[in-house]
């Protein structure tokens, strides 16, 4: 089955850039998003259309794209950005979406 | 205001059955498909299954395929999922999602809770 890969976990310190990325094939043909979640609440979209970000997002906030890897990056890592980060995106057909393992971001 | 809200979600034995709702509103609904994304206790999230438009195509992850049904009822801005032979591991929260506009943006429920324990 297609899946999207994340590392388990990224941990920066207040004030520094986190990078977090996601690899799977059929990221070229496909659009990737990227969710926090906070413990108890639904997922938020931070990041849409690989590197758009939405309204409400703060612009420390960056999406990129280069081959079968995107990454999202916080520029200036606060402390209320600490939570789970999930990629997702669909199959080379766009049939069924699909969702990175989560990355837990800690900020030190 | 667009709002997806699911309901239906409780405490059901193992094998037995539970239908999920899922209402919208504050969009065109019928112009719209709808996922049905879970999340276990402490686990990622996963993609369990999606209706098109006009319930033209309809998708399941193979973890569910055969146990759980999707539909839609354009009439009260609702989707369903009826899950069927039930086992532990469908313990989740479960989370309705619009599918994204062409300016890439999604709209998705707080969750209902699905246990599955005797």
């Amino acid at each position: 089955s297609y899946e999207l890969t994340q590392p388990p976990s990224v941990s920066v310190s207040p004030g520094q850039t986190a990078r977090i990325t996601c690899s799977a094939d059929a990221l070229p043909k496909q659009y990737a998003y990227w969710y926090r979640q906070k413990p108890g609440q639904a997922p938020v979209v931070v990041m849409k259309k690989d590197s758009e970000r939405p309204s409400g997002i703060p612009e420390r906030f960056s999406g990129s794209s280069s081959g079968t890897t995107v990454t999202l990056t916080i520029s200036g890592v606060q402390a209320e950005d600490e939570a789970d980060y999930y990629c997702q995106s669909a199959d080379s057909s766009g049939t069924y979406w699909v969702f990175g393992g989560g990355t837990k971001l800690t900020v030190l | 205001e667009v709002q997806l809200v699911e309901s239906g979600g409780g405490l059901v034995k193992p094998g037995g059955s539970l239908r999920l709702s899922c209402v919208a509103s504050g969009f065109i609904f019928n112009s719209y498909g709808i996922n049905w994304v879970r999340q276990a206790p402490g686990k990622g999230l996963e993609w369990v299954s999606s209706i098109s438009v006009s319930g033209r195509y309809i998708y399941y992850a193979d973890s569910v395929k055969g146990r759980f049904t999707i539909s839609r009822d354009d009439a009260k801005n609702s989707v369903y999922l009826e899950m069927n032979s039930l086992r532990a591991e469908d313990t989740a929260v479960y989370y309705c999602a619009r599918e994204y506009d062409s300016s890439g943006t999604s709209y998705w429920g707080q969750g209902t809770l699905v246990t599955v324990s005797s």
